[in-house]
């Protein structure tokens, strides 16, 4: 079974500033996806990145970029420019392509943007 | 595009009561919708995955006679909570996609989630 590991529980970073959340799964599967979604307080689940893993290049959304690490099995998220608005639990998500459309989620890691 | 909708986003009752929370997807054809459960500052757990017009698939360690899940048409899928005790009061969002459960690469969108409150 597939397991994702977010050891962050919380982290802070300051307003403009740059921030990296990590994640690290475990599966013997070589085709998969790997997400990370964002919880904001209204608990709605956002999508903020997705990568496949097939693809050696690293997705970006805007200010989101992530660095995937395939053989190392790691996928962080980078957040620059840090904004209020950003504050949120983060959680880090596995999907099989082989073995249906189930997300397999990470315990979640609590960001604080400070002004 | 891709609206889930989830009803009643908070509902409070008494012990022993049953509650239904309703998951819709509003501009699309949900062949699959999964139930999450989620406590306090916690991560997801996936309860169930339902397909239209079949049983659904329930994880290890849930009560399948406790939350009794139904996925009658490809818009709305129904939980219901039977006889719930304070101890089932959680976080409950589902989500819905519009493959199916197996081989399907089509992305899960999420409800905003009910808060369940048992007294």
């Amino acid at each position: 079974a597939q397991t994702v590991t977010q050891s962050q529980p919380e982290m802070s970073v300051q307003e403009a500033e740059t921030v990296t959340l990590s994640c690290t799964y475990d599966t013997s599967e070589s085709d998969y996806y790997l997400f990370w979604y964002k919880q904001p307080p209204s608990r709605q689940m956002i999508l903020v990145i997705r990568q496949e893993a097939y693809k050696q290049q690293n997705a970006t959304e805007n200010r989101f970029s992530v660095n995937f690490q395939k053989a190392a099995k790691s996928f962080s998220l980078k957040i620059s420019d840090s904004q209020l608005g950003d504050a949120a639990m983060y959680f880090c998500a596995y999907r099989s392509m082989e073995y249906g459309n189930k997300l397999v989620f990470g315990a979640g890691t609590i960001l604080r943007v400070k002004s | 595009g891709a609206v889930v909708s989830q009803h009643p986003s908070w509902v409070i009752c008494k012990s022993g009561t049953s509650v239904k929370i309703e998951c819709r997807s509003l501009d699309f054809q949900a062949t699959t919708m999964f139930w999450y459960r989620q406590f306090p500052k916690q991560s997801l757990m996936l309860m169930a995955t339902s397909n239209e017009g079949s049983k659904a698939t329930y994880e290890q360690g849930v009560e399948k006679d406790k939350f009794l899940i139904n996925h009658a048409s490809l818009t709305l899928s129904t939980l219901t909570v039977t006889s719930a005790h304070p101890e089932d009061s959680s976080f409950y969002i589902c989500s819905a996609s519009a493959g199916r459960s197996a081989y399907s690469n089509q992305p899960q969108h999420f409800g905003d989630g009910t808060r369940l409150s048992i007294l």
